[in-house]
């Protein structure tokens, strides 16, 4: 069964501190893989894309990685802000479909 | 503005009244979809449509249909909605299946 698991499932963290947050996946073979930051109430939007091939991609303060051997990813944000606070998806391609995460919930607080 | 826009936002209706959910997009996408997403489940693909006349199942399709007579416009319709189909629904759109996606603002359906 391709699945997509997400940790951990919620974070808090202080203003100005790093975080890292983890994506394991038993889609197989997959495209690619993305991350999508969602704010409560509003529809995902795309943070990261990357293929099997790649093993990083950063987007400003997010850096995503891939081990495509251990089927894990990892989305690092540095420097956190407080518009930072929300979910994070992992979803992985496995063309023509995608397979959702069910989310990391990130809040930063001042 | 390049968006992805769904009608309506919100909807409350009854079981077994049909009922269809808008989408559109102006960014001459070939690829849509329909999402739902509940909590503790994340989102999950319902239909998509690799272009115009051309549509398969997803995840969860049981209940739900679409048509894409038009490149830009992918409704969703809901024969006889059930309560378990009450949920935050999400249309997206993107050039193919292998680039980035485009959300809509959702619409959160209750069905009671």
């Amino acid at each position: 069964k391709n699945q997509v698991e997400q940790s951990p499932q919620s974070l808090i963290i202080l203003e100005g501190k790093n975080c890292t947050l983890q994506c394991n996946y038993t889609v197989s073979p997959f495209s690619n893989l993305r991350w999508y930051k969602q704010d409560t109430g509003r529809g995902p939007v795309s943070l990261t894309i990357m293929t099997f091939s790649e093993n990083t991609k950063s987007n400003g303060r997010y850096t995503a990685t891939l081990d495509a051997d251990t089927k894990q990813s990892s989305l690092h944000i540095t420097a956190s802000q407080l518009s930072d606070s929300a979910s994070y998806i992992c979803v992985v391609t496995l063309r023509p479909q995608f397979y959702f995460g069910t989310g990391t919930s990130l809040t930063v607080i001042p | 503005e390049a968006q992805v826009t769904q009608n309506p936002r919100y909807l409350i209706t009854v079981t077994g009244k049909k009922l269809t959910v808008t989408c559109s997009q102006n960014m001459n996408h070939e690829y849509m979809s329909w999402y739902r997403q509940d909590p503790g489940l994340g989102l999950r693909q319902i239909y998509y449509s690799m272009n115009v006349e051309v549509t398969d199942k997803g995840d969860v399709p049981e209940g739900y249909k679409v048509s894409r007579k038009e490149k830009r416009n992918f409704p969703l319709i809901l024969e006889s909605p059930s309560p378990n189909q009450t949920s935050l629904y999400f249309c997206a759109s993107s050039f193919t299946d292998h680039y980035e996606q485009y959300f809509g603002p959702g619409t959160r359906l209750t069905v009671t």
